[in-house]
């Protein structure tokens, strides 16, 4: 059973469409986050979200808008994609405020064109 | 500079070799975190730890907390660890995870 689930796994879509990529987790975590990473392998959080509540949004462009509907989901939406956005998107989670092991989701493969 | 350096970035060894993979970081921190990648993308969490060392099997990870440096090390290593290892540090009263920039070894049989 997947603790950390994202789908899709590839998207492939063209520049200026909006697209969006889901993610839930069932381990109980209250926090959950959306990593980027980029073409070197480089990972880079992006957005952080405790019990449904932004905590962290790292300059990240407002084309880019999370949603937690509630603790166990976090999606990624994104408007008028650019090829810059091309990347891959991990979703993972962990118990927030102590030194705990963060899970991560197989990761969403962006492929803009 | 990185908040996270690793050390080396890519790395090429034949299968039954010695492996370490070095990872030093400039913010306190309450624990490390050694993830794994394998090609085809999913990261996997090996270690957390905050002191000492920690063992699985082949892979050992240590860390000293006062020179701020952390290895994992794979004894016996096989073609199947080829991989990217990434070393990730909690910050901002661990509301996030900082990365080094992963290093990537191959094992050739």
């Amino acid at each position: 059973d997947t603790a950390v689930s994202q789908t899709p796994k590839y998207l492939v879509t063209q520049m200026g469409n909006d697209k969006s990529i889901k993610c839930e987790q069932n381990l109980g975590h209250d926090t959950m986050y959306w990593y980027k990473q980029d073409s070197k392998k480089f990972l880079k959080i992006m957005f952080s979200y405790n019990n449904k509540e932004l905590i962290i949004n790292e300059t990240v462009p407002n084309r880019f808008s999370p949603k937690s509907p509630d603790k166990a989901h976090l999606n990624l939406h994104i408007n008028s994609l650019e090829l810059g956005d091309s990347a891959v998107y991990f979703c993972a989670s962990s118990q927030v405020g102590t030194a705990t092991e963060a899970f991560f989701g197989q990761g969403t493969r962006l492929t803009v064109v | 500079k990185n908040e996270v350096e690793q050390s080396p970035q890519n790395l090429t060894a034949q299968e039954g070799e010695f492996i370490t993979i070095n990872c030093s970081y400039s913010v306190g921190i309450s624990a490390l975190h050694w993830l794994q990648q394998h090609p085809g993308g999913g990261i996997v969490s090996l270690f957390m730890l905050s002191s000492g060392k920690k063992k699985h099997g082949r892979l050992i990870a240590t860390i000293n907390i006062q020179e701020k440096h952390s290895s994992l090390h794979i004894t016996a290593s096989h073609p199947r660890d080829s991989a990217v290892y990434i070393c990730a540090v909690p910050s901002q009263g661990a509301q996030k995870l900082v990365f080094g920039q992963g290093t990537r070894l191959t094992i050739n049989p």
